[in-house]
């Protein structure tokens, strides 16, 4: 079945550390975002890709970085430049906009300083 | 991209008809109306999407005025399952930037 994978659900990080959270497609998809979701609120926009080997920054792109060098594949990194970094961060991708079928999401890695 | 304003929380009760009203005034003649819907600890899910009058699929049904202006959300005899946060959002053509705002809370009681 096609989709988004995301890895790993969980992730704990200390501070100071960088880490980078995977995302994986095989739905064919020109476009791949990450978004930052804290508890109680809505998705905020981290960076956003449309092609390969280009990207843009979204709403919080401050102390993230990413990059694209595969079309089935958007890794981001959270930096120890991020000072509040314990979220829960979600994958997406899309054929374009507006697409048919909507945007599709993947499950999620849930990062926690510790 | 148009700013987008829907109720906080809404409760209901199985069987019943929900209807989510999002506000949207400032939308433009190229953008589509969509909707998702987020279960805890999971990715949001895509629901339906319209331009104008109504669409219906197997879950849902959009209304969208003339004006397009608002647009209704309507899940009909809710489950238990159904709830969930729904999140209304405004798309733009060649803008590939989707943003969301904190959604409808609803919950559905036995």
């Amino acid at each position: 079945d096609g989709g988004i994978t995301q890895s790993p659900k969980y992730l704990f990080r200390k501070e100071g550390q960088n880490v980078t959270l995977s995302c994986e497609q095989n739905l064919n998809h020109d476009a791949m975002y990450w978004y930052r979701q804290d508890p109680g609120q809505g998705l905020r926009l981290i960076y956003y890709s449309q092609i390969v080997n280009d990207f843009q920054k979204g709403d919080i792109a401050e102390g993230y970085s990413v990059s694209r060098e595969k079309k089935e594949s958007f890794p981001l990194t959270v930096t120890s430049a991020q000072k509040n970094p314990t979220a829960f961060y979600l994958c997406a991708s899309s054929s374009g906009t507006p697409s048919p079928y909507g945007y599709t999401f993947g499950s999620g890695t849930r990062l926690t300083v510790v | 991209l148009a700013k987008t304003t829907q109720p906080i929380s809404m409760d209901s009760y199985e069987g019943q008809e929900v209807n989510i009203t999002c506000s949207h005034n400032n939308i433009a003649t190229n953008d589509y109306i969509t909707w998702y819907q987020q279960f805890p600890s999971q990715g949001p899910r895509f629901i339906i999407q319209g331009y104008k009058t109504k669409v219906t699929n197997e879950v849902a049904s959009l209304f969208i005025p003339a004006d397009r202006k608002s647009s209704t959300l309507s899940l009909p005899r809710v489950s238990l399952s159904d709830t969930a946060v729904y999140y209304c959002l405004v798309l733009r053509s060649n803008d590939y930037k989707l943003s969301f705002g904190a959604g409808t809370t609803v919950t559905v009681r036995a």
